[in-house]
């Protein structure tokens, strides 16, 4: 079964450094997400991506978050000044018009 | 913006008994109510999905109803097992391919 391909699992990172996570969507499909879960709460919606620009973003995706898919494949979030709050875990998913996401294994963000 | 309320947020059965898990939303605009479950330290895993033209939708042991008028749909698992044990997501978004807002999650604990 195909799936969506996250790197890395898991990142330490200095308060104030920039980050790049790193997916592979499903080749395929054509929406793309990130979402992120804080440990133990609920998953939270950042951005969706189709057709090479942002569809929908939600008050979370600030000016310090950006998303490229700079070739065919991959599918990056960029934070550029990493703050102790965006320590979580950060889902990738893809999905073909009108059916369920799949999602990433995540990658676990640690800003210290 | 839509807001999805989950409940219980913690659900503990017997093997064998049934569980159900409850959701509403506030956006009569929704269409698309997915479930997911999520085993500890893993990527959310759609399981069964329901769309507003539809009532119920059921595939083996697991089953979602749907009331649009009252804006609130519902997992239900039958002879639950302890392979069951997870959390369990509800989620709302316009059409499947949109933003999901999800619920806060209900952790599912089958006792052998």
């Amino acid at each position: 079964e195909p799936e969506v391909t996250q790197t890395p699992s898991h990142q330490v990172t200095q308060m104030g450094q920039e980050v790049i996570l790193r997916c592979v969507p499903i080749s395929n499909h054509l929406y793309f997400y990130w979402y992120r879960q804080i440990l133990g709460q609920k998953v939270e919606f950042l951005v969706s991506f189709y057709n090479n620009e942002i569809s929908e973003k939600s008050e979370i995706f600030d000016d310090q978050f950006s998303v490229e898919r700079p070739d065919g494949s991959n599918f990056t979030l960029k934070i550029r000044s990493t703050k102790l709050e965006d320590s979580a875990m950060y889902f990738c998913a893809s999905t073909m018009t009108g059916n369920g996401y799949t999602f990433g294994s995540g990658t676990r963000l640690t800003v210290v | 913006g839509e807001n999805v309320e989950q409940h219980p947020s913690t659900l503990s059965v017997q093997e064998g008994d049934s569980a159900v898990i409850k959701c509403t939303y506030s956006d009569s605009a929704s269409n698309y109510f997915p479930w997911y479950k999520q085993e500890l330290g893993k990527r959310p895993q759609l399981i069964i999905d329901i769309r507003s033209n539809v009532g119920e939708k059921k595939d083996q042991r697991i089953a979602v109803t749907l009331n649009k008028t009252a804006k609130h749909f519902s997992l239900h698992i039958t002879e639950t097992q302890p392979e069951d044990s997870a959390v369990y997501f509800c989620a709302a978004s316009i059409n499947a391919g949109n933003m999901l807002t999800f619920g806060g999650g209900t952790r599912l604990m089958v006792k052998p």
